[in-house]
């Protein structure tokens, strides 16, 4: 069974612009999340999305967006990139029953801003 | 709100040497315990879960038990060996969410 797989694996990007990362959960998952892992603030999380709907939401502002499709793909995007965006932003994939199933996560894109 | 608190790294091991990694939690309700493993460059694989009071979650040698009196989820490993040498995230997800709150990562080095 294939893992999560997220594109691209590196971005570089300048202050300003627009970015959007992409996540292909593990076949049957339904549910996908997204986390931002920074050596200043760690593991945060971002959202969840559910059957195309977000579920659950971080505190991160509204620059940070996601949607889902009706093949449980994901994408998230961030507009007007600053410094601070620079991270490694990791997405994970589950069932969605909310029964204790874990989460399993991808490689991750290095976002990179200039 | 809830939260994870690791114990600080590195921690620095000679191999076959016993590990300790301390975790301990604060959550409303009854929450799930996970260890994940994070290896250079790479995303972060599942290395054992509990989901209740008193389970014990193993694998490859990894063994942590829920206690919920004292609000802990230690990991532990008899032997380590250099391979194991990786940052270890304690997390919690809160009952019916599958919001993960990660605990700050303890980074093992192990030395042959």
């Amino acid at each position: 069974k294939a893992g999560v797989t997220q594109t691209p694996r590196y971005l570089i990007k300048t202050r300003g612009q627009q970015v959007t990362l992409s996540c292909s959960p593990i076949s049957g998952h339904r549910s996908v999340s997204w986390y931002q892992q920074t050596p200043g603030q760690g593991l945060q999380f971002l959202f969840e999305y559910f059957s195309e709907t977000q579920r659950n939401k971080g505190n991160f502002p509204g620059r940070f967006s996601g949607r889902q499709f009706s093949n449980s793909r994901s994408e998230m995007n961030v507009s007007t990139l600053e410094l601070g965006d620079s991270a490694l932003y990791l997405c994970a994939s589950s069932p969605g029953s909310r029964e204790g199933q874990p989460q399993h996560f991808g490689d991750g894109t290095r976002l990179s801003i200039l | 709100g809830n939260s994870v608190t690791q114990m600080e790294g590195p921690v620095t091991l000679s191999e076959e040497a016993f590990l300790t990694i301390n975790c301990t939690y604060t959550a409303t309700g009854y929450p799930s315990l996970f260890w994940y493993v994070q290896y250079p460059g790479e995303g972060l694989q599942l290395l054992l879960k509990a989901t209740k009071a008193d389970d014990k979650g193993s694998n490859k040698g990894f063994e942590a038990t829920y206690r919920k009196e004292t609000t802990s989820f230690h990991l532990e490993k008899g032997s380590v060996q250099v391979s194991d040498s990786a940052v270890y995230f304690c997390a919690l997800e809160s009952y019916n969410t599958d919001k993960l709150i990660f605990g700050t990562g303890t980074r093992l080095q192990v030395f042959p």
